[in-house]
């Protein structure tokens, strides 16, 4: 069974420091998928990586697929409270089909 | 315009009772999907469909069937409903052989 791994589990910072967030897997993915959700609304897609060592960038956030394509880190720098919600990571199996990470909860105080 | 929508938003009901949750979307895509969010965050596959017809059937109880008139909408009844059906149920669809998948807002179900 494919499992990805997200940590930390819980992240709570004050405005303006800067954090990693991982996804951890043992399995490859074809491509890999960052989602954004807040309180009372369903996922919404951020990014997707496709080549290993792939870095894209968004505005303050950072993602990078693993040069193995098993795994990524979304950086984001002088966090901001709107940044606050559920990141969750998704990677793409072999038959196209998602495996989700369990999330990262991540609460930027003002 | 919304993309991808769900009715009703928040259903409360008794144990035992059926229930139906609706979802459409107008984005044009072949795939839908129906997740199950529990209180811990984790989101679950249910099933998927592509142009009405079933791909992927997790292990579900069979009180939940799923039904899609056409590609653009794909309906979630519940039979017999119990206490740990209470979640969060999200559609969400995608282009056929695309990864990235658009969600709708979520049905909060309380099973009382």
């Amino acid at each position: 069974t494919q499992l990805l791994e997200q940590s930390p589990q819980f992240l709570s910072i004050q405005e303006g420091e800067n954090l990693t967030v991982y996804c951890n897997s043992s399995s490859v993915f074809s491509s890999l998928q960052w989602y954004r959700q807040e309180p009372g609304e369903g996922p919404v897609l951020l990014v997707t990586v496709v080549t290993g060592g792939e870095v894209k960038k968004l505005k303050r956030l950072t993602f990078q697929f693993g040069d193995a394509r098993k795994d990524s880190s979304l950086h984001i720098t002088a966090a901001q409270p709107g940044d606050t919600g559920l990141y969750l990571c998704a990677g793409a199996d072999s038959n196209y089909q998602l495996i989700w990470g369990a999330g990262t909860k991540l609460i930027i105080k003002p | 315009d919304t993309a991808v929508s769900q009715t009703p938003k928040y259903l409360v009901t008794q144990m035992g009772n059926d229930k139906s949750i609706k979802c459409e979307q107008n984005l044009g895509h072949d795939t839908m999907y129906w997740y199950k969010q529990d209180s811990k965050k984790f989101l679950k596959i249910m099933f998927s469909y592509n142009n009405k017809e079933l791909i992927i059937n997790e292990t579900v109880p069979n009180r939940f069937s799923p039904k899609s008139p056409d590609k653009a909408h794909l309906n979630l009844h519940i039979n017999s409903l119990e206490l740990g059906d209470s979640a969060v149920y999200f559609c969400a669809s995608s282009p056929w052989g695309a990864n990235e998948q658009f969600f709708g807002p979520g049905t909060r179900l309380t099973v009382l």
